[in-house]
């Protein structure tokens, strides 16, 4: 079936230093990978997303790797900041459809 | 553009009752996909509408059932309550289905079983 296994659970790092959350999926038919970030009691956010036609996006200090043989994507956070505390959520889905399988989440807490 | 919209954000209910959440998808949005979100069970997909049609259901009883109205505005409805239905329902919308474009959430709505 259909399932996202996402790892640590939780992530301790020094401000400054890099975070790296991976995400493992199933389903070979998925194509789109969104990661998205919950602060404590607000709504999740899209924070980066790739499609499986790419094996690598970045967007100033946050980048997402794929790759589709060993079906891993992965988030990486650099030069973090006590403001990236939160929890991350990666999630897989296919053509045709808005339904997102997401992963466990992963509790990222950066300290000064 | 104001951003999705669900009411109520708080509800307390009954075993046995029954709840209606609703949920306004972002102006232009005609795609609306419910979740419900637990410390145990993490983010599971619950249906997805796309003009007025339901094209995907999740892993859940017939007591969670839901639609969409032709203002795309969407609510659904669990009866029966249980207490493990207690839980954050929350609401995403995009511009179309299945085109794999950004799902925006809404706040949420937080359920408590009594």
């Amino acid at each position: 079936g259909e399932n996202v296994e996402q790892h640590p659970s939780t992530l301790s790092v020094q401000e400054g230093d890099s975070a790296v959350i991976k995400c493992t999926y199933s389903d070979s038919a998925s194509n789109y990978f969104p990661w998205y970030k919950q602060e404590l009691g607000k709504r999740p956010q899209l924070i980066i997303d790739i499609r499986s036609n790419v094996g690598e996006k970045k967007d100033q200090r946050i980048a997402v790797t794929l790759n589709k043989t060993a079906k891993h994507f992965s988030l990486h956070i650099t030069e973090t900041q006590p403001e990236d505390s939160a929890v991350y959520f990666c999630a897989a889905s296919r053509s045709g459809t808005d339904k997102l399988i997401f992963g466990t989440g992963t509790r990222l807490q950066v300290f000064p | 553009k104001a951003g999705v919209t669900q009411t109520p954000r708080y509800l307390i209910k009954t075993r046995g009752q029954q709840v209606t959440l609703s949920c306004s998808p972002i102006s232009g949005h005609r795609s609306v996909s419910w979740y419900q979100q637990t410390p145990g069970q993490g983010l599971q997909f619950l249906f997805e509408y796309f003009s007025e049609t339901q094209r995907n259901k999740g892993n859940f009883p017939g007591r969670f059932s839901g639609r969409q109205f032709s203002n795309s505005r969407s609510e659904m409805n669990v009866s029966t309550l249980e207490l493990g239905d207690s839980a954050l329902y929350l609401c995403a919308s995009s511009s179309t289905s299945g085109s794999q474009e950004t799902q925006y959430f809404g706040p949420g709505t937080r359920l408590l079983v009594l």
